[in-house]
């Protein structure tokens, strides 16, 4: 079984652009979470994702946002990129929400210059 | 709200040898789940064991166990007979079972180096 898969891998932006990564799940796991890694700031939760619905968000601002498909891929934004925002992304799946192990993607670098 | 503390940011072991990595948590719930993933460098994250907090029975994989105290809120793990492709980054984290949707919390994190 192929395992989570991230999309693009890497990616430098300009402060005030916005980005969009995506995120494609195990087969047939239907949740999805996404975490910001940074060397400060550890790993931190964005917001997790269950049948298209987000079912949890962090303490991160409005410009961070995210989706799920159908399919149970999923993608998240942010807009008006920051110096801050730089950062490893990554996105877990799971089989259902809540109590279910998360496995991890390889991650997005995102670098904001 | 759930903490997750690991209280050393870097360690290191012999090849062969066995090592104890130290992870504390705070919580007010009695049901949860407990993990430690390792991350290698410019590697994904990948899950080495987990724990129900139900289980008194210490989860085991491998070279890889775990010293479950619930009373005392901690949750170290062990590495025994180490080797060079265990050098990571391991994180420790807490899942409440008690509520379906929580989210994950993730402890710093200790680098581990492992020596030939």
């Amino acid at each position: 079984k192929a395992g989570v898969t991230q999309t693009p891998r890497y990616l430098i932006k300009t402060r005030g652009q916005q980005v969009t990564l995506s995120c494609s799940p195990i087969s047939g796991h239907r949740s999805v979470s996404w975490y910001q890694q940074t060397p400060g700031q550890g790993l931190q939760f964005l917001f997790e994702y269950f049948s298209e619905t987000q079912r949890n968000k962090g303490n991160f601002p409005g410009r961070f946002s995210g989706r799920q498909f159908s399919n149970s891929r999923s993608e998240m934004n942010v807009s008006t990129l920051e110096l801050g925002d730089s950062a490893l992304y990554l996105c877990a799946s799971s089989l259902s929400a809540g109590l279910e192990t998360q496995y991890f993607g390889p991650g997005t670098r995102l670098l904001v210059l | 709200a759930q903490t997750v503390t690991q209280s050393q940011p870097e360690m290191s072991v012999q090849e062969a040898e066995t090592v104890t990595l130290s992870c504390t948590y705070d919580t007010s719930e009695s049901d949860y789940y407990l993990f430690w993933y390792k991350q290698p460098p410019s590697r994904q994250m990948i899950l080495v064991i987990r724990q129900e907090a139900y289980k008194q029975q210490n989860a085991t994989e491998n070279r890889f166990s775990v010293n479950f105290q619930k009373a005392a809120k901690s949750f170290s793990l062990k590495i025994s007979d180490s080797q060079l492709g265990d050098a990571a980054m391991y994180f420790c984290a807490y899942r409440s079972a008690e509520t379906s949707y929580d989210k994950v919390i993730f402890g710093p994190g200790t680098s581990l180096s492992v020596i030939p």
